[in-house]
């Protein structure tokens, strides 16, 4: 079953602009992470946030997460056409024990 | 190139034969997961192995057969499949097995492309 939602589902932008992508759950989490995707590849490890951080950096990715609206977002800056990808929120419950993935923001970059 | 080797890429096989999907860590990592991914949607848990027992089975057609004979293999055994089991098999494997006392990332292999003739 699917605990996260991603908004945008898709999202174009030219290179060197900023992507925002949003992810909502809908119960506790221990902590919620991020991936990436690139076609016909496997999930690469972007970022985690546990569920007492509200904001972490990596780079150029900027990751935030709000427990009282139940919702994180993923800023991408300065974004590149290999950041061309799938990217996905997961969550790890408080009571479960295992990742459950939102359904995804397919992002294209264009030079 | 990913710490998790999965063989082979491509699998193409009829619905009576059977055959298996490998994967391999070498990270020490102690837990390792089977995942299904259909076109343009996220991957969906299929079992969770740790310390080479299984813990989790979601529910997961008997058709589909894990195995972990190692800390460091994980095998999926294949056997009549249906079409509607075409999709792209994953396998992650991570330090511990998620929880609630755990926060740690797992880590990908690049799947086996399987279609289901």
């Amino acid at each position: 079953s699917q605990q996260g939602e991603e908004d945008p589902q898709a999202l174009s932008i030219q290179e060197g602009e900023n992507a925002t992508m949003n992810c909502s759950y809908k119960t506790s989490i221990n902590n919620l992470q991020w991936y990436r995707q690139n076609s016909g590849r496997g999930l690469v490890h972007l970022i985690l946030i546990r569920s007492n951080e509200r904001e972490k950096h990596s780079g150029r990715l900027r990751v935030t997460l709000d427990t009282s609206k139940k919702s994180s977002s993923l800023l991408i800056t300065a974004s590149r056409a290999a950041d061309t990808a799938s990217y996905f929120c997961a969550t790890v419950t408080q009571a479960g024990t295992a990742l459950i993935f939102g359904k995804g923001t397919t992002l294209s970059v264009s030079s | 190139d990913t710490e998790v080797t999965q063989t082979p890429k491509h699998l193409v096989m009829g619905m009576t034969n059977k055959k298996s999907l490998k994967c391999e860590q070498h990270m020490g990592h102690r837990a390792m997961y089977w995942y299904k991914q259909k076109a343009k949607k996220p991957p969906e848990l299929m079992f969770v192995y740790s310390y080479e027992k299984l813990s989790i089975n979601e529910s997961v057609p008997s058709r589909f057969s894990p195995e972990c004979p190692n800390s460091s293999l994980l095998n999926l055994h294949l056997h009549a499949l249906q079409p509607e089991d075409s999709a792209l098999y994953l396998c992650a494997s991570s330090q511990d097995r998620q929880g609630a006392n755990s926060n740690q990332p797992q880590h990908f292999g690049d799947g086996t492309r399987l279609s289901i003739l």
